[in-house]
């Protein structure tokens, strides 16, 4: 149990729906991030909430929208996404990010496909 | 740019040592970090090193070389629950991780 839940673990949708995954972290911590896992690459970084204001936003496209309404909560809203959307979106979050012993705990993902 | 590189795959046979290499190219450094995730399941933390050196912990060590931008994890007396993907990271100058595609490691009885 790392303290970090999201929710669902599995989506399906298709490219005209609207979805949200949600990230609750019962850590306490001040930073809070979604990353995209896609099979054999690097974990990207897509947002990152640091005291609930958004601090790191890597160029992701619109149909991806983060909403953070206080330090324990992430959610990430899906509308009209692509095939190549289809991903294991991982949560995760940290106490301090500016920090170098910056651990970050993770969520177990939602597996995300997009028909 | 900024780079890390792991190998894809390693197959190591049980009771048996591993060690997995992570060599790093970033814009500033501050640490870096080793994770362990099992197919279906969250990354979880295994080791940080921002000095040069070896730091043990139980079966695993995890080595840090600053001035060749390389690292290792060492696994000893394998087991067959250490089957897993291996994810190097480092700790770039604006404190924001860059990773690795992570390191499928197989262990075989």
């Amino acid at each position: 149990e790392t303290g970090v839940t999201q929710t669902p673990r599995h989506l399906v949708m298709g490219m005209t729906n609207k979805k949200s995954l949600k990230c609750e972290q019962h850590l306490g911590h001040n930073a809070m991030y979604w990353y995209k896992q896609s099979a054999k690459k690097p974990l990207e970084l897509m947002f990152v909430y640091n005291f609930k204001e958004q601090t790191e936003n890597n160029s992701v496209p619109s149909r991806f929208s983060p909403e953070c309404p206080n330090s324990s909560h992430l959610f990430l809203h899906l509308h009209t996404l692509q095939p190549e959307d289809s991903a294991l979106y991982l949560c995760a979050s940290s106490q301090d990010p500016g920090q170098e012993y910056n651990e970050q705990f993770f969520g177990p993902g939602t597996r995300l496909t997009v028909l | 740019g900024q780079n890390i590189d792991q190998p894809t795959e390693m197959t190591a046979t049980e009771g048996a040592i591993v060690q997995i290499n992570c060599t790093y190219q970033t814009s500033g450094f501050n640490g870096l970090f080793w994770y362990q995730q099992h197919a279906g399941e969250a990354p979880t933390f295994l080791s940080y090193n921002v000095l040069d050196g070896l730091e043990e912990k139980g079966r695993f060590s995890s080595f840090l070389s600053r001035s060749k931008g390389y690292s290792y994890l060492l696994l000893k007396e394998l087991q067959m629950k250490d089957s897993a993907s291996y994810l190097c990271a480092s700790l770039d100058s604006n404190y924001q991780l860059i990773w690795g595609a992570g390191t499928k490691l197989i262990i075989k009885p």
